[in-house]
């Protein structure tokens, strides 16, 4: 059975600093999801990450996937008080394409 | 705004009772996705359409069911409510369902008294 693991489940960081988010997963997966959520809010896909090397970078946050190790990051860089949200991963299992998610990583950016 | 649209945002009903929530995907969307979202479970994928025609079942119990129609909006059917079926539901769409980002809807918050 497909289990997502995300650490750290809180982090508290400071504007300016950097730190990286993992997912790990349990079997051969076909693509991985991280997704985006504020308090209150609905989801926002952030990255679609496909194949072994993958990574991708929108402003402040990077993806890559490593599918020998079933392991992706989301690192942070130099994060800003915008970047407060909850942070989820998601798994689509290869050849059935259910889909698991993380617990989520509660992300808060103080000044 | 995503262009997904979710009806009701807010439903409250007691158990035994069946509801049906809608989506409507973003215009040009074949897929849409159903996920639910509530404190013990976390975020879980139920199920996916594409152009009319089931393509993925995720952690769906057997009393919900749902369906994508001829103008692609869909509709989560509930039935036989628990307590625990309380949660926010969300629906997202994308082109093809693929490797596109998904848009999501903004939810129906489902309270069973």
């Amino acid at each position: 059975e497909l289990k997502v693991e995300q650490n750290p489940l809180f982090l508290s960081m400071q504007e300016g600093k950097n730190y990286t988010i993992y997912c790990n997963y349990s079997t051969t997966s076909d693509r991985l999801y991280w997704y985006r959520q504020d308090p209150g809010k609905s989801l926002e896909s952030l990255f679609v990450l496909l194949s072994n090397g993958a990574v991708k970078q929108e402003g402040r946050l990077m993806a890559s996937l490593d599918t020998k190790a079933r392991l992706s990051t989301l690192h942070i860089t130099a994060a800003v008080h915008d970047l407060s949200a909850t942070y989820f991963c998601a798994v689509v299992g290869y050849n059935n394409n259910d889909m698991r998610f993380g617990a989520g990583t509660r992300l808060t950016v103080k000044p | 705004d995503s262009g997904v649209t979710q009806t009701p945002k807010h439903l409250i009903t007691a158990t035994g009772q069946r509801v049906t929530l809608r989506c409507s995907p973003r215009s040009g969307d074949l897929s849409v996705y159903w996920y639910q979202q509530s404190l013990d479970q976390g975020l879980q994928f139920l199920i996916q359409y594409y152009n009319g025609e089931e393509r993925a079942k995720g952690n769906i119990l057997e009393r919900f069911s749902a369906q994508q129609f001829p103008d692609l909006h869909s509709e989560l059917n509930l039935s036989s409510l628990e307590l625990g079926d309380s949660a926010l539901y969300f629906c997202a769409s994308s082109l093809t369902g693929g490797v596109q980002p998904q848009h999501f809807g903004d939810g129906t918050r489902l309270s069973i008294l």
